[in-house]
């Protein structure tokens, strides 16, 4: 059974502070793996997709890593702001049947001005 | 705001009554996902449809049943439920599945159920 880990549970930094972001997973057998990001009591917001075949993506400050073969993944923050407090949830799809999204447990992030 | 709407976004019930959750989306997919947020545990898979045929039903209590009347609705109706099942519902959609890691899922904004 597929299991997502995200560590740290939350952290907190001061606005401007590059940060990391970590999840892990157990079954490699996946399509791609997804950061969201989920403001309070919201929907989720797609960050980026990582297919399995590639290695990493990027859009603005956030830059996603992908190591499948050892279950990991980082999503990169630079240059961090008040407005990027929220939760970031890392979710995988798998392989085969209704090619579901396995959710981790998510990271709150929140900036300090 | 994604293409997949969700009403209402509140909810507020008792262990006696029935309601329906209802999503719509406007992207033309063809497969679409009741997921369940309860407080200090991960988004759960519930049920997925596609081309309104239900593929998968992931061991959710008879008390929430699944309707599906056309690619573009999917609704959850609600009864007897217990105060536990208070949590963000979600709903999502897709193109289709067989496309792999190109079945990319959107979310709606989600409805906050609470069971009193």
């Amino acid at each position: 059974k597929q299991e997502v880990t995200q560590i740290p549970a939350a952290l907190s930094v001061p606005e401007g502070e590059n940060l990391v972001l970590n999840c892990s997973f157990t079954d490699s057998a996946i399509y791609n793996l997804q950061w969201f990001r989920q403001d309070p009591g919201k929907g989720l917001t797609s960050l980026l997709l990582i297919q399995s075949s590639q290695r990493e993506q990027t859009s603005g400050r956030l830059n996603a890593s992908l190591d499948k073969s050892s279950g990991r993944s980082t999503l990169y923050i630079a240059a961090s702001q008040p407005g990027d407090s929220a939760t970031y949830l890392c979710a995988v799809m798998m392989q085969g049947g209704s090619e579901k999204l396995v959710f981790g447990k998510g990271t709150k992030l929140t900036v300090n001005p | 705001e994604t293409g997949v709407t969700q009403t209402p976004r509140h909810l507020v019930m008792g262990m006696t009554n029935k309601k329906s959750l209802k999503c719509e989306q406007h992207l033309g997919h063809n497969a679409m996902y009741w997921y369940k947020q309860s407080a200090k545990k991960p988004l759960e898979l519930m049920f997925v449809y596609n081309f309104k045929e239900q593929t998968e039903n992931n061991s959710v209590p008879s008390r929430f049943s699944p309707e599906c009347p056309n690619s573009s609705h999917l609704f959850l109706h609600l009864h007897t439920l217990q105060p536990e099942d208070s949590a963000l519902y979600l709903c999502a959609s897709s193109q289709e599945p067989g496309l792999g890691a190109y079945n990319e899922q959107f979310f709606g904004p989600g409805t906050r159920l609470t069971v009193l």
